[in-house]
């Protein structure tokens, strides 16, 4: 069970707008320290697609977004296209364990 | 550009000991956090710990303390994950992930050493 709920799987046809929620609580999202989002394909390392809530290094898609509410936050794929066909994760600190944690990962299929 | 290489698969019989490593480049080692990421098969991602080159200071997930060690040779831009005494449990895929100066994220990370432990 993770601190960090996301749905396990979301899908969406080409071209759509889908979400994927990560849930958490007062002491990592509700407390105001930052979320994360990472894109992992199979057989690969996870690499970092959104930082400090809504922030994109270099080279990813204006396509993805981020935003925070309260104890919850959200990743956004708008124009959705095959190649973001992935696990999603995302990642807070938690101030009673003292230590990050990820969601549990959410699947994404692009129909 | 930064790089964090790790070492190869690893295949141990339970009860073995371990240490697996992430050699660092194209930064300075001792200015970032490296941290270490646990993926079981077919799981999600498990944040174990993390330590500060430049002291050593280390941090765990209370998931993690006790049951695994993390450490840097500072002197070759490495670090460590060890077991003393490996479990079937502990068969995985591990990550190494250097943490941004800023608010607890990996920027960059390894690709990962795959553990077996079978007896």
């Amino acid at each position: 069970q993770s601190v960090l709920t996301q749905p396990p799987s979301v899908s969406g046809a080409p071209g759509q707008r889908v979400t994927i929620s990560c849930t958490g609580s007062s002491s990592n999202i509700g407390a105001n320290y930052a979320v994360h989002w990472y894109q992992q394909f199979p057989g690969t390392a996870p690499k970092l697609l959104i930082s400090i809530t809504n922030n994109r290094p270099s080279g990813v898609p204006d396509r993805f977004s981020g935003s925070k509410s309260g104890t919850s936050a959200s990743l956004a794929i708008t124009g959705l296209q095959a190649e973001d066909e992935a696990d999603y994760y995302c990642q807070s600190y938690d101030s009673s364990l003292s230590a990050s944690v990820f969601g549990g990962g959410t699947k994404l299929t692009v129909l | 550009e930064v790089q964090l290489v790790q070492s190869g698969a690893e295949v141990k019989k339970p009860g073995e000991s371990l240490k697996i490593s992430c050699k660092v480049s194209g930064y300075t080692f001792t200015h970032y956090w490296i941290g270490w990421v646990r993926q079981m098969p077919g799981k999600g991602l498990e944040w174990m710990g993390i330590i500060y080159p430049g002291d050593s200071d280390t941090r765990y997930s209370p998931s993690f303390q006790g049951q695994v060690t993390i450490s840097v040779d500072e002197s070759i831009n490495t670090a460590y994950l060890q077991w003393s005494s490996l479990k079937a449990s502990d068969a995985a895929m591990y990550f190494c992930a250097r943490e941004s100066e800023s608010d607890y994220h990996f920027d960059y990370w390894g690709q990962g050493t795959p553990v077996t432990v079978s007896s």
